[in-house]
């Protein structure tokens, strides 16, 4: 139990096209997921949280009108990067909150996106 | 602001106890995890502790909480080839449930 999928698993993008990742947890409903980006050989560095029916909270620095978010459902969440430039290469992760099988609410992620601009 | 520190890398031999470190600053944690993340891959949740506790064995996976010292540890027991990856601790606030991620250890492990 407690599986969150992303699609897609790589992306090859022109320097000003809009790149959408899905995030989605596959057998139980969360009500909160967060997105992640990893530069390489970096830790990761959260970006946003994204909250079913309202709008995501953004930690500071990261810019809401480039980094879209939209959680339409209790099963998907999706991130835009608007006019991607290659500096937004990186590797995106998201992750869906649980209470899941460690009794605890418990963030469970997905294989991530690479997404690299050119 | 909180930070949460590892070493880069750690090398042992197939068979030997590898042990990781992690140290953090925010007192308020309610929960600090483990996590292990393969080449290219996502994260994939090994264990978790309660801020309370002290110590928690779980099959070759010991981890040790130091709560005076803020200072966390992951015993791995017979460490073989595919335990090979990076570790991230991480410390989670009740309030908001976002976690904090440490600067990741390289595991490698010589066969």
């Amino acid at each position: 139990g407690a599986v969150v999928s992303q699609h897609p698993s790589w992306v090859i993008c022109k320097s000003g096209t809009s790149v959408k990742i899905e995030c989605r947890s596959l057998d139980f409903q969360a009500t909160t997921m967060f997105w992640y980006r990893q530069f390489p050989k970096q830790s990761l560095m959260l970006m946003a949280t994204s909250n079913e029916g309202s709008k995501a909270t953004y930690e500071q620095g990261v810019e809401k009108d480039k980094f879209l978010i939209n959680h339409a459902s209790l099963t998907l969440s999706t991130l835009t990067v608007t006019s991607a430039h290659p500096e937004d290469s990186s590797f995106y992760i998201c992750s869906a909150l649980s209470s899941g099988q460690f009794g605890t609410d418990t963030q469970y992620f997905g294989p991530g996106t690479r997404l690299t601009v050119l | 602001g909180e930070d949460v520190e590892q070493s880069l890398f750690l090398s042992v031999r197939e068979g030997d106890s590898s042990v990781i470190n992690c140290t953090y600053t925010d007192s308020s944690s309610t929960y600090l995890y483990w996590y292990k993340q393969e080449p290219g891959a996502g994260l994939q949740l090994l264990t978790y502790i309660f801020s309370n506790m002290d110590m928690k064995q779980d099959q070759r996976l010991t981890v040790l909480l130091n709560k005076k010292d803020k200072h966390l540890s992951l015993r791995i027991a017979d460490t073989q080839t595919g335990d090979s990856a990076i570790y991230f601790c991480a410390e989670a606030h009740g309030a908001t449930n976002k976690l904090i991620f440490g600067t990741g250890t390289l595991l490698a492990v010589q066969p």
